[in-house]
């Protein structure tokens, strides 16, 4: 079995600001974790994913992730956010190479000017 | 980047009829796609798991005769909802297995409503 975690449903940062989007996971197996993107009434799009290679993962548009096994956490961060970054962010697993994926239930992130 | 396709992007029909959903993997072949559903401000929660050439895995909860899956191609899989009410509106969206590299791929949604 298999969970996430997303802490704050919304988080609005000033252009420029340092993003945080925070993830915590748990599952059985050893997991594989994604972060997704969603812009308003779109289908979802891969920031990035963790395959059990390197633990500090980067994506598109200047996205990172790292996976802290010890904490269970896989947090998305962004140094400088863009006011294109405003958008829903899903943090996701899969047990492994099954690539059934549990969602959490979202982060709206807003970018103000 | 890979491509997979929903049709319609938004329908709009009257209660007790029923309508269906296409999703199309444009340039690979998927043997497994995915379909979730979405209510507004909220997570995808995931509906079944549609397998080409044999029945589609529901989830808990989820009603499978309601819910028709058909994924009679590597390509093409379609849900058809049956017997539409106004509490199966919603944002449903698929999802294609890519095996190499392996990947899953979002379609861009379908908005279902229904009066």
């Amino acid at each position: 079995a298999q969970s996430v975690t997303q802490l704050g449903s919304h988080v609005s940062v000033s252009e420029g600001a340092l993003v945080l989007l925070r993830c915590n996971y748990s599952s059985s197996v050893p997991p594989y974790l994604f972060w997704y993107v969603q812009y308003p009434n779109q289908g979802l799009q891969l920031l990035l994913k963790y395959t059990s290679a390197a633990t500090l993962v980067k994506g598109i548009n200047g996205f990172e992730a790292e996976f802290k096994k010890s904490e269970t956490s896989f947090h998305l961060t962004k140094p400088s956010a863009h006011m294109s970054d405003a958008a829903e962010y899903f943090c996701a697993v899969s047990g492994g190479s099954n690539y059934k994926l549990t969602f959490g239930k979202g982060t709206l992130l807003t970018v103000n000017p | 980047g890979a491509v997979v396709s929903q049709h319609p992007s938004w329908v709009i029909c009257k209660s007790g009829t029923s309508v269906k959903i296409e999703c199309r993997s444009l340039d690979f072949q998927a043997t497994t796609m995915f379909w979730y559903r979405q209510f507004p401000k909220q997570s995808l929660m995931l509906m079944a798991t549609s397998n080409e050439g044999s029945k589609a895995t529901y989830e808990q909860g989820v009603e499978k005769d309601k819910f028709l899956i058909n994924h009679a191609s590597l390509t093409l899989s379609t849900l058809t909802v049956t017997s539409a009410h106004p509490e199966d509106s919603s944002f449903y969206i698929c999802s294609a297995d890519r095996q190499d590299p392996r990947e899953q791929y979002f379609g861009p949604g379908t908005r279902l409503t229904v009066t």
